[in-house]
């Protein structure tokens, strides 16, 4: 079967660091995608991976080990508008069909 | 350049109506796909349109159906509506180079809330 799990909930401080972790089992793999999604607005991109290692992109960055099925995004100097829930997507064949965990909602706290 | 469109916002039906809700995607992109969203719930994959074709379905009854149009614009059409239905419905875009989705990136639309009485 598919499978992504990540925490349900995080809160932590403006100005602080958080690491949201995602794990995944999945019959496949081609990618994994980080979205970040305020409340009843779209998903919007965050991070891609399909290679081992770390992706920097400004405040944040994302981490993939492949063969431990484990990513986390980590966001640095967190600001009251990062509040919001963090979509871990996998894309498990060549297609463009996208798995999804629950989301992690994230507040931050002044 | 406009993002992924979605039509209408909000949409309230009771039990056993028919609705069919719309997409505009990303100018440039050619394959939709879409996906149901409850509360507090990660997306989940209905179906991909690719070439006004099916490409690939997900665990929803046949009640869900689809169409994509030359334009590459997608109709969503839920049939004999159930209070289960209730979700937030997200419609996605991309490209596909030759059919290949080698670092592929959907875009979402804002979505559509339907409600069911």
């Amino acid at each position: 079967g598919q499978n992504i799990d990540q925490p349900t909930e995080m809160t932590a401080t403006e100005g602080a660091i958080v690491q949201i972790n995602c794990t995944y089992q999945t019959s496949g793999f081609n990618g994994l995608f980080w979205y970040q999604q305020h409340a009843g607005e779209a998903p919007t991109f965050l991070s891609y991976n399909v290679l081992d290692g770390l992706e920097e992109k400004g405040r944040f960055s994302s981490f993939l080990s492949r063969s431990k099925g484990y990513s986390y995004l980590l966001l640095k100097e967190l600001q009251m508008k990062d509040s919001a829930s963090y979509l871990c997507a996998v894309r498990a064949d060549n297609t463009d069909k996208l798995i999804f965990g629950t989301g992690t909602r994230l507040q931050v706290f002044p | 350049d406009a993002g992924v469109t979605q039509s209408p916002t909000h949409l309230i039906k009771t039990r056993g109506q028919q609705v069919t809700l719309r997409c505009s995607p990303k100018s440039g992109h050619d394959t939709v796909s879409w996906y149901q969203q409850a509360l507090g719930q990660g997306p989940q994959f209905i179906f991909q349109y690719y070439e006004e074709e099916e490409r690939q379905r997900g665990n929803f009854p046949d009640r869900f159906s689809g169409h994509q149009f030359p334009n590459y614009s997608s109709e969503l059409n839920v049939n004999a509506l159930l209070l289960g239905d209730s979700a937030l419905y997200l419609c996605a875009s991309s490209f596909a180079s030759g059919g290949e989705w080698v670092k592929n990136i959907q875009y979402f639309g804002a979505g559509t809330r339907l409600s069911v009485l």
